[in-house]
C-alpha cells in the first residue's frame, strides 16, 4: 500500500460542478503540498498546508491531521481547471525532510 | 523575476553519453529541488539543496546521477553514463523555505535511445 493515496484517480465533470479530490496518508507528516500539472506538463504549486484550511480564488484545500486526510475543492469548475492534481506529504525521517507523492488525480472538466 | 529557468527543454541522447541538465532558480530562494517524473513512478524528489548545500540526495537513483550547486543562481544535474531507463521529464523547483509553495521550471524532457 502506498504511503499516499489519492482518490479518485480520474474524474470527469461538467463545467460549473463542485469538485473534490482526496488525499489520504498513512504516516506522520509535517505538512502537505498540493500541485497542479497542466496538460502541457508545467507544474504549479497550489497550497502548502500543515493545519486547517487555505483558499485561493476558487480553490480550497483542507487538512485533518488526526484523520490523516486532505481534500482539494474546486468551486464553479471550468475547463481550464482540467489538469492532474498531485498531493505530496512532507515527512521528517532521521532529521531530514522527505517528500512522498501521491499518484495524481486526472481531472477533466467538459464545457 | 522570470521564474525558474531550465535548459535544455528537450534532450535526445544516445545510451552511454553524458547528459547535463541546468537550472536557474528564482533569486532569493534558499531551496532548490530536482525532481524526476515518469509514467511508471510518477513524480519523485531526487535531491534538494539549502543555501547551495546538498541536504538530502537519497532520491538519486544511483551513482550515475550527480547534482551540484556551485552558487545561488545555478545548479546542474548530470547523468553519466545515461541509460534508456533514465528517459523522463526532469523538473527543477525553488522556494524560499522547504515548507512553502515551490516554483517549478518548465522541465527538461530527456530521451535516451
Amino acid at each position: 500500500k502506498n504511503e499516499v493515496e489519492q482518490s479518485p484517480q480520474n474524474l470527469t465533470a461538467q463545467e460549473g460542478e463542485f469538485i473534490t479530490i482526496n488525499c489520504s496518508y498513512s504516516v506522520g507528516i509535517s505538512a502537505l503540498h498540493w500541485l497542479q500539472q497542466h496538460p502541457g506538463g508545467g507544474i504549479v504549486s497550489l497550497f502548502m498546508l500543515s493545519s486547517g484550511k487555505k483558499k485561493h480564488g476558487r480553490l480550497i484545500a483542507t487538512i485533518n491531521i488526526q484523520e490523516k486526510h486532505s481534500s482539494l475543492h474546486i468551486t464553479a469548475s471550468h475547463p481550464r481547471d482540467s489538469a492532474v492534481y498531485i498531493c505530496a506529504v512532507i515527512r521528517i525521517i532521521q532529521g531530514a525532510q522527505k517528500l512522498v507523492f501521491g499518484q495524481g488525480t486526472r481531472l477533466t472538466i467538459n464545457p | 523575476d522570470a521564474g525558474v529557468i531550465q535548459s535544455p527543454r528537450h534532450e535526445v541522447t544516445e545510451m552511454g553519453q553524458e547528459v547535463t541538465l541546468r537550472c536557474k532558480p528564482i533569486s532569493g530562494h534558499d531551496y532548490l529541488f530536482w525532481y524526476r517524473q515518469t509514467m511508471m513512478r510518477g513524480l519523485e524528489l531526487l535531491i534538494y539543496f539549502n543555501n547551495n548545500v546538498p541536504i538530502d540526495d537519497s532520491g538519486m537513483p544511483e551513482d550515475r546521477f550527480s547534482a551540484k550547486m556551485p552558487n545561488a543562481s545555478f545548479s546542474t544535474l548530470k547523468i553519466q553514463p545515461s541509460e534508456p531507463r533514465d528517459s523522463a521529464v526532469y523538473f527543477c523547483a525553488s522556494s524560499p523555505a522547504f515548507v512553502t509553495e515551490a516554483f517549478f521550471g518548465q522541465g527538461t524532457r530527456l530521451t535516451v535511445v
